[in-house]
C-alpha cells in the first residue's frame, strides 16, 4: 500500500530556532494535513491545504507555524521560533479525494524543544 | 461535532473476537461513522467507515445501531499487532478534520 513518508523521525532543537519538518505525501493526493499529538494526549488537527492554500486551521495554527508546498512532492510544516510547548509528535496525512473513505497518515516526526 | 463516548481501555485474549463500543448520540444524519487505530510510536490508522449498514472489510467489521447513536467496531480475531488505541470518529466528509477523542485503548493478551 502507498505511504505517506515523514522526515527526519526525530528532530531536537533550542527553544527559539526554526525547525522544518517534512512530508511527501502519496503521489496522486491532493489533500494534505498536519496533525500533532503532545505525549500522553490526543491527536490534534492543525491544518488543511488544498490547492496551494490553507483550507482549514485550528487555533493551534498560529503565526508561528506555516506550511508549504515547495515543489511537487514535498508539504513541509515550518515552526519560526519553537517553544517548549511545541514538543510533540507531528503526523501528515494525505487524501485524494475529500469524498474518500480514508485519509493516510505518516508515521510523525517527534519534535524535542530543549 | 458529534460527541462520542468509548471506554478507556478494553482487555481481550488473542484469537479471540473483540467488540469495541462508541455512543455518538448527537450524530447528524448525514455523518459517516468513521473507526481510526494507533499503534505504538505509529501514525493514527484507518480502518473502516459506514452509514448505516453494516460494513466488513479485510480488518474489521463495523454494526451501526438502527437509530445510529451507538456503533461498534467488531475484530473478530484479535491478534497481538491489534494492540492499540482505537478511535471512534463521526465525519461528514473524509477530508473534513478529524476530531481525536480519547479513544479506547485494547490490550491482547497472548
Amino acid at each position: 500500500e502507498p505511504e505517506v513518508t515523514q522526515t527526519p523521525s526525530h528532530q531536537v532543537t533550542q527553544m527559539g530556532q526554526e525547525v522544518i519538518l517534512r512530508c511527501v505525501p502519496i503521489s496522486n493526493h491532493l489533500y494534505f494535513y498536519w496533525y500533532r499529538q503532545i505525549l500522553g494526549q490526543k491527536v490534534e488537527f492543525l491544518v488543511s491545504f488544498y490547492n496551494n492554500e490553507i483550507s482549514e486551521k485550528s487555533e493551534i495554527f498560529d503565526d508561528q507555524f506555516s506550511v508549504e508546498r515547495p515543489d511537487g512532492s514535498n508539504f513541509t510544516l515550518k515552526i519560526r521560533s519553537t517553544k517548549l510547548e511545541d514538543s510533540a509528535m507531528y503526523f501528515c496525512a494525505s487524501i485524494w479525494d475529500i469524498r474518500n473513505e480514508k485519509l493516510f497518515f505518516g508515521s510523525g516526526t517527534q519534535l524535542s524543544v530543549l | 461535532d458529534a460527541k462520542t463516548t468509548q471506554p478507556n481501555s478494553m482487555e481481550s485474549n488473542e484469537e479471540e473476537p473483540v467488540h469495541l463500543p462508541c455512543n455518538h448520540s448527537t450524530i447528524s444524519g448525514t455523518d459517516y461513522i468513521h473507526w481510526y487505530r494507533q499503534l505504538p510510536s505509529q501514525g493514527p490508522e484507518y480502518v473502516i467507515h459506514g452509514l448505516t449498514s453494516n460494513v466488513n472489510n479485510r480488518m474489521a467489521s463495523l454494526a451501526i445501531a438502527e437509530d445510529r447513536k451507538s456503533s461498534t467496531l467488531i475484530l473478530h480475531r484479535a491478534t497481538l499487532r491489534d494492540a492499540a488505541v482505537y478511535y471512534c470518529i463521526p465525519l461528514s466528509n473524509a477530508g473534513n478534520m478529524l476530531t481525536f477523542g480519547g479513544g479506547t485503548r485494547l490490550m491482547v493478551k497472548p
